[in-house]
């Protein structure tokens, strides 16, 4: 079974610029997850996407960043304009269902931004 | 809300040494907890998990207990080997209507010969 495939593995910008990261869950996962690890820190929930709808975006600073699932599959999380605290890790995760029987959260690689 | 508290480090310790790190918890209702392991330039994995009071989650030679009454899931394992360097963290889940996992700030275990 392929895993939670991510894209880009590296990226470096400078502020004010935008940048856009890709996940791809595993098949079948109807949940997505974005979180962002500070260096130093555990992983922080960004937004929760059940199918193609957002069930958590509570923590997501959306005024800068922005993300999608439209067809309930892959999604992108965006920054724009970047700030130099946004240098961090983004993590995508997936899991079966969050009404099924497994909550069981499965993780990318995840995206190493630094931002300049 | 949720939190979880890891005790700091970074852990060094000799090869075939015991392991362990503590864990504690504050959470409303029953959550899940669980351990993932985070080697160099990888992801997250899951490590092991416990999905109710006196579960004991195991794997690859590492054990947890989920403890109710003192709100503890600590990580050991019995004979730490150098592959087992990376960073370890507890988390637990409160399933609801966004089943989001609470992680705690992680602790760097370096396993020396």
């Amino acid at each position: 079974e392929a895993g939670v495939a991510q894209s880009p593995r590296y990226k470096i910008i400078e502020k004010r610029q935008s940048v856009a990261f890709w996940c791809n869950p595993i098949s079948g996962h109807a949940t997505l997850y974005w979180y962002q690890q500070i260096l130093g820190q555990g992983p922080k929930l960004l937004i929760q996407f059940q199918n193609n709808g957002v069930v958590d975006d509570s923590q997501l600073p959306k005024d800068r960043f922005s993300a999608e699932r439209l067809k309930g599959v892959d999604s992108t999380l965006k920054i724009q304009p970047a700030k130099l605290e946004d240098s961090a890790v983004y993590l995508c995760a997936s899991s079966l269902d969050r009404l099924g029987n497994s909550y069981e959260q499965y993780f990318g690689p995840g995206t190493r931004l630094t931002v300049t | 809300g949720n939190s979880v508290t890891q005790m700091e480090g970074p852990v060094t310790l000799s090869e075939e040494a015991f392991l362990t790190i503590n864990c504690t918890y504050t959470a409303t209702g029953y959550p899940s907890l669980f351990w993932y392991v985070q080697y160099p330039g990888e992801g997250l994995q899951l490590l092991l998990k416990a999905t109710k009071a006196d579960d004991k989650g195991s794997n690859k030679g590492f054990e947890a207990t989920y403890r109710k009454e003192t709100t503890s899931f600590h990580l050991e394992k019995g004979s730490v080997q150098v592959s087992d360097s990376a960073v370890y963290f507890c988390a637990l889940l409160n399933t609801g209507t966004a089943s989001k996992l609470t992680f705690g700030t992680g602790t760097r275990l370096q396993v020396t010969l």
